[in-house]
């Protein structure tokens, strides 16, 4: 079956370092990859995707390249600040014919940010 | 359109007890999922409904589950005679055919505890 496995936490960082949050998969088919991000008492939230291998997704300076050859997807930003404090979650789902597109989360990586 | 709601957003009950919670998907997305996350843990997938149909249910869904989406719109999730183990964040989500069901937009979840 499919599974993801990511870089347990907490992780916590000044202000302006530079994050990597390690993500890898098992998948059966095809998967596309994504990173959610769960604010402080809000709902999921897509952050970036990446559908195909080598694809590289990309939002609010954050980047993550889908890497087949390492089934890897981790999550990088150059410069961290305090709003990006949550929890982030690396997920696929399948996405070949006839595919439910229903999403495998990892457990989640908490990340602190101080100022 | 506001997105995913959900409601309510909390509930306590008493073990033994029925609920009843309603998730309201972005309009016009076909696709709706329920998934439940407990505490440290990613969001596990229990069903989902392409409009009113229900496709697939996980092993996770027992027999107090039942999950409806009378005509394609709104879906409830029922639990019946509660038990402590069910004390979980319960998700919706929904996704459109126009983007390829790759992207799923989550709601704020709704909070269940059983005491």
């Amino acid at each position: 079956g499919n599974s993801v496995t990511q870089m347990e936490g907490p992780v916590t960082l000044s202000e302006e370092a530079f994050l990597t949050i390690n993500c890898t998969y098992t998948a059966t088919g095809y998967p596309s990859l994504f990173w959610y991000v769960q604010y402080p008492g809000e709902g999921l939230q897509l952050l970036l995707k990446a559908t195909k291998a080598d694809d590289k997704g990309s939002n609010k300076g954050f980047e993550a390249t889908y890497r087949k050859e390492t089934t890897s997807f981790h999550l990088e930003k150059g410069s961290v600040q305090v709003s990006d404090s949550a929890v982030y979650f690396c997920a696929l789902s399948e996405t070949s014919g006839g595919s439910n597109y229903k999403l495998t989360f990892g457990k989640g990586t908490l990340l602190t940010v101080n100022p | 359109d506001t997105g995913v709601s959900q409601d309510p957003r909390h509930k306590i009950t008493k073990r033994g007890q029925n609920v009843t919670f309603r998730c309201d998907p972005i309009s016009e997305h076909n696709r709706l999922y329920w998934y439940r996350q407990t505490l440290g843990q990613g969001p596990e997938f229990l069903t989902y409904f392409q409009n009113e149909a229900q496709l697939e249910k996980s092993r996770l869904l027992s027999d107090r589950f039942s999950a409806e989406r009378p005509k394609g719109s709104f879906s409830t999730l029922e639990i019946q005679r509660t038990e402590q183990g069910d004390s979980a964040m319960y998700l919706c989500a929904s996704s459109s055919y126009q983007t390829g069901y790759t992207e799923a937009f989550f709601g704020q979840g709704t909070r269940l505890t059983v005491v």
